[in-house]
């Protein structure tokens, strides 16, 4: 069984603040995906990265891939109040149609 | 917007009474996913399926049985429902075309008393 552990569980910051979220395995993924989720809705994709190293920038969010596949990281420059929300990391591999979903990061961004 | 619809949105339930959740979808695709997601666990996948008919069982299948008659419409039955099965329920679908991604449906919390 494939398991994805993200780091911190809770975040509380203030606006314009940087910080960095984690996603981390002991396996190895061919993609990884992140995903943020508001209340009362479903998650919404942000990016998915492919390759070992990979960099992908969201406007002030900038997603890493591990160059071993196991480990994603997600950096957020100036945090705003739309920051909020629940960040889940998922992996996937090629030819399983399962994803599988990390435990997720609460992110609280006080104005 | 993939065309996801969950109904109903809520439901509260007592022990013991069967429930029927249902996803249904407008574009056809062919993977669809029953997930729950529950305090610091994440999202876990309950069933899925890959066709009308065709469906297999996921991390957390016990208690829970799935059918798919047609492409857009994919149900989630609890036989007998428990209070371990209070959750929030989501349907996802991933798009035809080899990517991986999913959308989500915005769910259907169920509390079972």
């Amino acid at each position: 069984t494939q398991l994805l552990e993200q780091s911190p569980q809770f975040l509380s910051i203030q606006e314009g603040e940087n910080l960095t979220v984690y996603c981390n395995s002991s396996s190895v993924f061919s993609s990884l995906q992140w995903y943020r989720q508001e209340p009362g809705e479903g998650p919404v994709l942000l990016v998915t990265v492919v390759t070992g190293g990979e960099v992908k920038k969201l406007k002030r969010l900038t997603f890493q891939f591990g160059d071993a596949r196991k480990d994603s990281s997600l950096h957020i420059t100036a945090a705003q109040p739309g920051d909020t929300g629940l960040y889940l990391c998922a992996g996937g591999n090629f030819g399983n149609e399962k994803l599988t979903f990390g435990t997720g990061t609460r992110l609280t961004i006080i104005p | 917007d993939a065309g996801i619809t969950q109904s109903p949105r809520h439901k509260v339930t007592e022990t013991g009474t069967p429930v029927t959740l249902r996803c249904h979808q407008t574009e056809n695709h062919r993977y669809m996913y029953w997930y729950r997601q529950d305090p610091g666990h994440g999202l876990r996948l309950i069933h899925y399926s890959y066709g009308v008919k065709d469906t297999d069982k996921g991390e957390v299948s016990d208690g829970y049985s799935v059918s798919r008659s047609k492409t857009e419409d994919f149900l989630l039955t609890l036989e007998s429902a428990t209070s371990s099965q209070t959750s929030v329920y989501f349907c996802a679908i991933r798009p035809t075309g080899g990517s991986e991604k999913l959308f989500f449906g915005s769910g259907t919390q169920l509390s079972v008393l």
